[in-house]
């Protein structure tokens, strides 16, 4: 499988709700990272996953937490959404020997809260 | 805090004319790279330069690294409206996986 998959494509929450959104990587990229991109701006880094662990994070509340999982897929989850969570949430992979020099980022997913 | 700063912002040019984007930090970085974004999608790598003073060429992009690896710049020849988009400049650290991304400048080429 190539490419990076997200799901679901669009999504609106309500202020105060909990959302879940995922991430399928290609095989052998076992380190997953997560962004979100609030409209006219470039992505933000939220934290990177690496063999199932955090192993970095960007300057985000713990509401935002994740979770990978050994077949390459993740999750992103947001608790207590409030109005300004409303992004693009980008999902990106790649391998330990490509580092940063080899990101895959799939379509993302758009989160509108309201 | 964007550390990376793109410039301009917005531009609009007519199909045929050259165009320079500009990516400046007062941080060093150990590679920088430049994506290209459309609508509804995930950014795109475009290239990766990793030494003082590299020029990449990728068709009518050149890509060029500052000596000094804090700044960068991307220029298009004879821009066509498949060039519209919006380009990104992303900066990584050495022992340091996340990617910095920069504010982003959005290329109209109209026909």
């Amino acid at each position: 499988e190539t490419g990076v998959t997200q799901s679901p494509t669009h999504l609106i929450k309500t202020r105060g709700q909990q959302v879940t959104l995922r991430c399928s990587s290609q095989s052998g990229h076992n380190t997953v990272s997560w962004y979100q991109q609030a409209l006219g701006q470039g992505p933000q880094f939220i934290f990177q996953y690496y063999r199932e662990e955090e192993n970095g994070r960007g300057n985000f509340p713990p509401r935002f937490s994740g979770l990978q999982f050994p077949n390459y897929s993740s999750e992103l989850n947001v608790n207590a959404l409030e109005l300004d969570d409303s992004a693009l949430y980008l999902c990106a992979s790649t391998t330990p020997e490509s580092g940063s020099y080899g990101y895959t980022f799939g379509s993302g997913t758009r989160l509108t809260v309201v | 805090t964007q550390l990376l700063e793109q410039s301009p912002q917005f531009l609009s040019i007519q199909e045929g004319e050259n165009l320079t984007v500009y990516c400046n930090s007062s941080s060093v970085f150990s590679s920088l790279q430049w994506y290209r974004q459309e609508p509804g999608e995930g950014p795109v790598l475009l290239v990766t330069v990793v030494t003082g003073g590299e020029v990449k060429k990728l068709k009518r992009l050149t890509f060029q690294f500052g000596d000094a690896r804090k700044d960068s710049s991307l220029h298009i020849t004879a821009a066509q409206p498949g060039d519209t988009g919006l380009y990104l400049c992303a900066g990584a650290k050495t022992g340091f996986q996340k990617l910095v991304f920069g504010t982003g400048t959005r290329l109209l080429v109209s026909p």
